[in-house]
């Protein structure tokens, strides 16, 4: 079955701190994959997307994702984290088919220390 | 950029009542939207994906009867929980598609509590 892992549930980490976040997919076929950030009150915004090409993307707000066919991951990494990215993020997946069909892990919740 | 609007963010209802909650595509036309349910802590799932004009698909294991999906419009799509018991108390989301983009953009969600 089609599934999206995120090992890291919750993660607290100090002002200028690097942030690492796993995501693990497992599906047959190829994948678009993405991550989503859901701020505290608000809706879920796309961080950055992987659909071909370069495995290495770069989202907003100083994000980026490699992607690893092999190992099948996509983690989410940032530098230096800000006390504003103090959020929720998920990550999800999608076959390339077409279809807008996401199936989303099940989030990690990050806490940045001013 | 392109929004879509939920309504209501929170409602509260009792046991037995039928709730409806609505999807806007603010700005763009979306001929398919997906309702998700978010229980706390857990992922999104797909509950059903509603097609402009025709019947919704329900994913495996969600009662059509129970969660009622209108797509009357392109810029509209109801989800009606009807006779709602605590155990639908949940975060319900929307989401549409943007067209040449690829990516789905998503409602704020609607927290429903049933007593």
């Amino acid at each position: 079955a089609q599934s999206v892992s995120q090992h890291n549930h919750h993660v607290i980490l100090s002002e200028a701190a690097s942030l690492e976040l796993g995501c693990n997919y497992s599906y047959g076929g190829t994948v678009n994959l993405f991550w989503y950030v859901q701020y505290p009150g608000q809706h879920l915004q796309l961080l950055l997307k992987y659909f071909s090409g370069d495995p290495l993307v770069k989202g907003i707000k100083g994000f980026e994702a490699e992607f690893i066919k092999s190992k099948f991951s996509f983690n989410l990494r940032k530098p230096s984290v800000q006390w504003s990215d103090t959020a929720e993020y998920f990550c999800a997946v999608t076959p390339t088919s077409g279809t807008y069909k996401y199936i989303f892990g099940t989030g990690t919740r990050l806490k940045v220390l001013a | 950029g392109a929004v879509v609007s939920q309504h209501p963010s929170r409602v509260i209802c009792k046991s037995g009542t039928s709730v409806k909650i609505e999807c806007r595509s603010l700005d763009f036309q979306a001929t398919t939207m997906f309702w998700y349910r978010q229980f706390p802590k857990q992922s999104l799932m797909l509950m059903a994906t509603s097609n402009e004009g025709s019947k919704a698909t329900y994913e495996q294991g969600v009662e059509k009867d129970k969660f009622l999906i209108n797509h009357a419009s392109l810029t509209l799509s109801t989800l009606t929980v009807t006779s709602a018991h605590p155990e639908d108390s949940s975060f319900y989301i929307c989401s549409a598609p943007l067209r040449g983009a690829n990516v789905l953009t998503f409602g704020a969600g609607s927290r429903l509590t049933v007593l």
